[in-house]
């Protein structure tokens, strides 16, 4: 059974903080990798893709990938209250065009 | 250009009863996912169709659970009988293809509460 696993949290970061999501994934041969931000009773939304390894920067987000360790992380910098919100993140099975999400993190960004 | 449309909002049925939820997708997306998003979890994939033949549906429970997407449009997934454990919200979804890199387009979802 392939996996995608975060930590459920809250996460809970002061306004003006950054805040580091991490999702750790299962099947080595994934190539790409999705966040999605839920807003409680909303339909998720696409914040970040990355494919390569490395960091890929967008505004305050930064999504870093490491396949080797099978780890994707987010950053959100300068957090702001709008930012509270469930992060999921989503893998592409590798030789599939099928998708999995992890359970989502709930992060807290206090004023 | 209009989103993922989804009807209805919300439902609520007794247990056994039957239920449909429609989903329109993105003109022009070839490929539409219907999710099962149960509290607190990620949304999980129940079937997934690319123009109007199935590419994956090996998580739906097909004892129960039927979906259709006649012409490669629109979808209808159906739920006969309903259990308890059904009570979610019903996820649609839909993307240009399906290449594995496609960012995926969600409606609003539909409410089920099975009572």
């Amino acid at each position: 059974q392939k996996e995608v696993e975060q930590n459920s949290g809250p996460l809970s970061v002061p306004e003006g903080a950054i805040a580091s999501l991490n999702c750790t994934y299962s099947d080595r041969g994934s190539q790409s990798f999705f966040w999605y931000r839920q807003y409680s009773g909303k339909s998720p939304e696409l914040i970040m893709s990355i494919y390569s390894n490395g960091d890929k920067e967008d505004g305050r987000f930064t999504a870093q990938l490491n396949k080797a360790s099978q780890y994707v992380s987010l950053l959100i910098r300068d957090s702001q209250p709008s930012d509270s919100a469930t992060y999921l993140c989503a893998v592409n099975l590798s030789g599939t065009y099928k998708y999995i999400f992890g359970t989502g993190t709930r992060l807290k960004v206090l004023a | 250009e209009a989103g993922v449309a989804q009807s209805p909002r919300y439902k609520i049925i007794e247990k056994r009863q039957s239920v449909a939820f429609w989903c329109n997708p993105i003109s022009g997306h070839a490929t539409l996912y219907w999710y099962q998003q149960i509290l607190g979890q990620g949304p999980k994939l129940l079937i997934q169709f690319q123009n109007n033949g199935v590419v994956d549906d090996s998580q739906l429970p097909k004892d129960r659970f039927s979906a259709e997407r006649l012409k490669g449009v629109d979808s209808t997934l159906k739920i006969q009988p309903a259990k308890l454990e059904d009570s979610a919200v019903y996820l649609c979804a839909s993307s240009p293809t399906s290449g594995g890199q496609e960012t995926q387009y969600f409606g609003p979802g539909t409410r089920l509460l099975v009572l």
